[in-house]
């Protein structure tokens, strides 16, 4: 079966600092996507990066990348120069069956000035 | 903004009654996903329409059903609630789910939240 690990529940950062959010996934499929997204407190869910299994470099978007480490089966979220603004819920994910969306519990993000 | 809009945002009732929650996918998208996002039971998936017709069923109640329309936009029912069904609905939309890869990115919209008093 599918499944996505994030464990840890609570992260905090320092302004302008890098933090970097774990996951790690399980799935016997050769082919499979990774998404994380971000809730802040208003609710809405943001897509944020995307990593397909047979990606040969890291994701990257903006402050965000992606270290994806294939024999590991980790994808964990690196945020650089952290803002006041990334304060969020960060959920990794994986594509299932059908595509749908298999998350993580997520884990909270505290940046703090 | 995703491009995909939710009515109601807010919605509180009561036991055992009936409500519609509505969405419309992002211009262009063919599937539309359902996620109930819960306290004790996380971002759960629901159900999936492709252009019209149900993809995938996932931990969703009998109590629920769901369509998607002509025009693509999509509606969740959810029948003879119960406390537990006090949640955040999320309707996302992607490109095209038989795809993989980037085009398969689903964009949530805003959710709808759900008391049952």
């Amino acid at each position: 079966a599918q499944k996505i690990t994030q464990t840890q529940p609570g992260m905090f950062v320092q302004e302008k600092e890098a933090v970097t959010l774990d996951c790690t996934y399980d799935t016997s499929d050769p082919s499979y996507g990774l998404f994380w997204y971000k809730q802040p407190s208003s609710g809405e869910m943001i897509f944020l990066i995307y990593q397909g299994s047979y990606d040969q470099q890291n994701a990257t978007e903006g402050r965000y990348s992606l270290n994806f480490q294939k024999a590991r089966k980790s994808a964990n979220l690196v945020i650089s120069a952290s803002q006041l603004g990334d304060s969020a819920m960060y959920f990794c994910a994986m594509r299932g069956g059908y595509n749908k969306l298999i998350f993580g519990a997520g884990t909270r993000l505290a940046v703090h000035p | 903004d995703s491009g995909v809009t939710q009515t109601p945002k807010h919605l509180i009732t009561a036991t055992g009654q009936r409500v519609t929650l509505r969405c419309s996918p992002r211009s262009g998208d063919l599937s539309v996903y359902w996620y109930q996002q819960s306290l004790d039971q996380g971002l759960q998936f629901l159900i999936q329409y492709y252009n019209g017709e149900e993809r995938a069923k996932g931990n969703i109640l009998e109590r629920f059903s769901a369509q998607q329309f002509p025009d693509l936009h999509s509606e969740l029912n959810l029948s003879s609630l119960e406390l537990g069904d006090s949640a955040l609905y999320f309707c996302a939309s992607s490109v095209d789910a038989t795809t993989s890869g980037r085009t398969d990115t689903q964009y949530f919209g805003p959710g709808t939240r759900l008391t049952v008093l």
